[in-house]
Parts: structure tokens; C-alpha cells; sequence
């Protein structure tokens, strides 16, 4: 299969806490997005990075991709509750066909 | 950020009978959109990508007698799950871009398909 694998499957922490989960993929890349659902909803896009980036910032958000390792990461700093759901990595190797990984699922506790 | 709109949010059936999900891009043109489906707490599996004006070009192992598609203009594509049974019960959900460079998508808050 050429769907992308996540780790964790599940996180649990306490709010304030930084979150961190992984995704791998197989095939060669354009870029790497990340995409949060929550509970029996649609995605919400995160945040983008291109396969000659290395890192990327927005808000609390921090991704990283090492296409050596066809590896990336996503760090939420200082979770919220607000933050609880599922968070799955997404790529494209040409056009805009998406490839989604098998997600994690975050909850922040009070 | 664009607009996607997806209904209905929810649909009971009875086993054997049709049902079509609409998907709208509300403040952009899409000449391409990409239905998906999703069992509970798995992952987005691709069924079929929609392309206005021509067939769309479903995936390996999805049915297209099963799974209509049609994307009769550049703001609407409609799934319609034929004859359903309980097995296509599950999470269906488009997704849309505007495309001219915007490579991230847009998605519709999904429907949730039971049949009886």
C-alpha cells in the first residue's frame, strides 16, 4: 500500500503539553500537508510543506519533512482541549490526487 | 479560505435503495473533485476523482456501476450509492480545490451513510 503510516495511532496529554506525531510515506514526493478532523466532520487543511523544505512554521504548528527519510513530523505546542481530534498527513507525488496517512488521534485534557 | 459544501450531513436508507450526496464549491470553480470514504477511526480511503464535463476515474477496486459520479458543471459533483446495502454504510466525503496553483484542498463536512 502506498498510504502513508502515522505514529502514534492515539496520544493522549495534558493541555499545555507539546504534541508530537510522524508520518511516513513510500513514493516520492511534491509536497506534504497536514489535515486535522474532528469527530464526524470534514478536514480542515494545517499547514503545507514542500518537498525542498525542511521545516515549516505556523501559529503553534511546527512540521518538519527529511525527504531522506521519507519522514515528517508535526509538533502542536502548548495543546489546548480546543485541540482534541484527528490529524492525518497527506501527499502528492504530481497533480493533486492526495494520499492520506492513517492518522492520529489526539486528545488534550483538562 | 474556499467554501466546500457537502449534503446531506446524514442519510438512512433502506437496503436497496439510492442515495446521492451532493458536493458544492461555493466561492470557486472546481474542475476537479475527489470523493472519499471512511470507516470509523481510519483513515481517508480515494474513490473516485470527478472531472467536470468527462467520466470519473474511480480507483482500484471500487465499483463505478455501484458508485455513480457526475460532475455535470464546475461548482457540483453528486455521488449516488446505488442499491445500497448495509456494507456501504460509512463516512463519505468530497473535496475540491481551486487549482491555479493552490495545491492544498478544500473538504465538505462529510455524510454519514446508514443503511438498514
Amino acid at each position: 500500500s502506498q498510504q502513508g503510516e502515522e505514529d502514534p495511532q492515539a496520544l493522549s496529554i495534558q493541555e499545555g503539553e507539546n504534541a508530537t506525531m510522524n508520518c511516513s510515506y513510500k513514493t516520492s514526493i511534491n509536497n506534504l500537508q497536514w489535515y486535522r478532523q474532528n469527530s464526524g466532520r470534514g478536514l480542515v487543511h494545517l499547514i503545507l510543506i514542500r518537498s525542498n523544505e525542511r521545516e515549516k512554521h505556523s501559529g503553534r504548528l511546527r512540521v518538519t519533512l527529511d525527504t531522506s527519510k521519507k519522514s515528517s513530523s508535526l509538533l502542536i505546542t502548548a495543546s489546548r482541549a480546543a485541540d482534541t481530534a484527528s490529524y492525518f498527513c497527506a501527499f502528492t507525488g504530481g497533480g493533486n490526487k492526495l494520499t492520506f496517512g492513517t492518522g492520529t488521534q489526539l486528545k488534550v485534557e483538562l | 479560505g474556499a467554501v466546500v459544501s457537502q449534503h446531506p450531513s446524514w442519510v438512512i436508507c433502506k437496503s436497496g435503495t439510492s442515495v446521492k450526496i451532493e458536493c458544492r464549491s461555493l466561492d470557486f470553480q472546481a474542475t476537479t473533485m475527489f470523493w472519499y470514504r471512511q470507516f470509523p477511526k481510519q483513515s481517508l480511503m480515494l474513490m473516485a476523482t470527478s472531472n467536470e464535463g468527462s467520466k470519473a476515474t474511480y480507483e482500484q477496486g471500487v465499483e463505478k456501476d455501484k458508485f455513480l459520479i457526475n460532475h455535470a458543471s464546475l461548482t457540483l459533483s453528486t455521488l449516488t450509492v446505488t442499491s445500497a446495502h448495509p456494507e456501504d454504510s460509512s463516512f463519505y466525503i468530497c473535496s475540491a480545490g481551486p487549482g491555479q496553483g493552490e495545491e492544498k484542498l478544500f473538504f465538505g463536512s462529510g455524510t454519514q451513510l446508514s443503511v438498514l
